[in-house]
Order: structure tokens, then sequence, then C-alpha cells
């Protein structure tokens, strides 16, 4: 049981270049979410997926777009990064969407140059 | 705009000793309010969940206190270890689909 598991761990890209972090949970969970964590500012949500083949913007979504693949696994794309972007990206997941309690990832550290 | 304040950035404290972190919020109607440990290169892990209409919580050495009067939430620790040393955050949850509102954290460290 690994719970959520994120790939890949580190990346450097340069601006302009795309990419797509992949996430995948085994715990059978139905939502799942992809939050930014940037120096003293928090985790923000950028896209949330309530339950399989729906999804929906959250605080900071400009410059992404999300897959729910199917029930495990939920990917994120930037399609054209900015520095802006760099920053660390977690997947997380949830039973339910109104279940609070979130299970995080380990997380993608993203630097874009 | 909604608005979460954790204590400060960085707590110190002597191995034994209970810690306090506090979370003040505004602008916010949570039906949960939750805490999180994240140590350094991890992503946060789930420590206590407590509900609007519950004062306090309590889970081996953690205890959580709410008061949405005071729109403020108390993380302790007692009888801290080094091992207790990482960042704590909180983070507010209105119940709905989204909204999952983090503090930008506190780091405690436990001295020995």
């Amino acid at each position: 049981n690994a719970g959520v598991t994120q790939t890949p761990k580190f990346q450097v890209l340069k601006t302009g270049q795309s990419m797509t972090l992949q996430c995948a949970q085994d715990m059978n969970h139905n939502s799942m979410y992809w939050y930014r964590q940037d120096p003293g500012m928090g985790l923000r949500l950028i896209y949330y997926s309530a339950s399989e083949g729906t999804t929906d913007k959250g605080e900071v979504p400009n410059g992404y777009n999300v897959s729910r693949l199917n029930k495990r696994e939920f990917s994120l794309r930037l399609e054209s990064a900015a520095p802006s972007q760099t920053s660390v990206y977690f997947c997380a997941s949830s039973e339910f969407s109104g279940v609070p309690k979130k299970v995080f990832g380990p997380g993608t550290r993203l630097t874009v140059l | 705009s909604q608005k979460i304040e954790q204590n400060s950035e960085a707590l110190n404290i002597q191995e034994g000793k209970t810690a306090t972190l506090t979370c003040n919020y505004t602008n916010y109607s949570p039906a949960y309010l939750q805490w999180y440990r994240q140590d350094p290169g991890r992503g946060p892990v789930f420590l206590l969940l407590i509900r609007e209409n519950e004062k306090e919580k309590r889970k081996e050495r953690l205890k959580v206190t709410f008061d949405t009067t005071l729109k403020q939430s108390l993380f302790h620790i007692t009888a801290s270890q080094p091992a207790d040393s990482a960042t704590y955050l909180c983070a507010l949850d209105d119940g709905s689909a989204r909204q999952l509102t983090f503090g930008s954290g506190t780091q405690l460290t436990v001295l020995p």
C-alpha cells in the first residue's frame, strides 16, 4: 500500500517547455487534488477532481491543465512553462470530496529557468 | 478575502516542554479545522481534525482547541521531543470539495 505516489521527484524545465506531472493513489479514493507550495504562501489548490470523470478549477488554475485518467490517476500538465510556475507540487487524495482528511504525495520540485 | 495566519514562522522550545502553535483566521466559516505535519522534502501528513461544534480534541500528546468566536485554533504538543521538530500547517475546510485553505506553517524546533 504505497498511498499517493508522484513522478518525477525533481524536474528542471526551460521557459516554454511542456511537461506532465503524474500522480497515482492505491487507496480507492474518489477525490484527487493538485496543490502548489511556495515559500511563505502555504499550499494553494490548482485543480481538483471530486470523482472520476470530473475536474474543477481551484484557486490558481491558470497555466495548468489536468486529466483524471481513471480512478487511480490524476495528471497535471504545464503546456508552456513559465518561471512563475517554479514551485513544489503536491498531489493529494481523499475518500470523497466532502471528507476533509487528505493524503498527500511526496511532491515534485519543479524549477523553470 | 479569506486569511489564515499562523503565529510565527519559527518556534524553538526545549525538550520536555509544551509547544503551543496558533492559527488565526478571518473572513471564513469553517466546518472543520485540520492540522498537518510536514517534514523537509515530504508532503503534509494529517494529524488531527476538529469540527466547528467541538471545543477540544486530543490524540496522544497532541491537543487541539477551536474557538469559533475568537476565530482561533491552538495546537499543543506536550512533553515535546526532538522528533517533533517539523513544520506544522493548519488548514480550514468549509466541507466542500475544494475549500481546504492552508496557512503558511510554523516551523517547530525542539532542542535537546
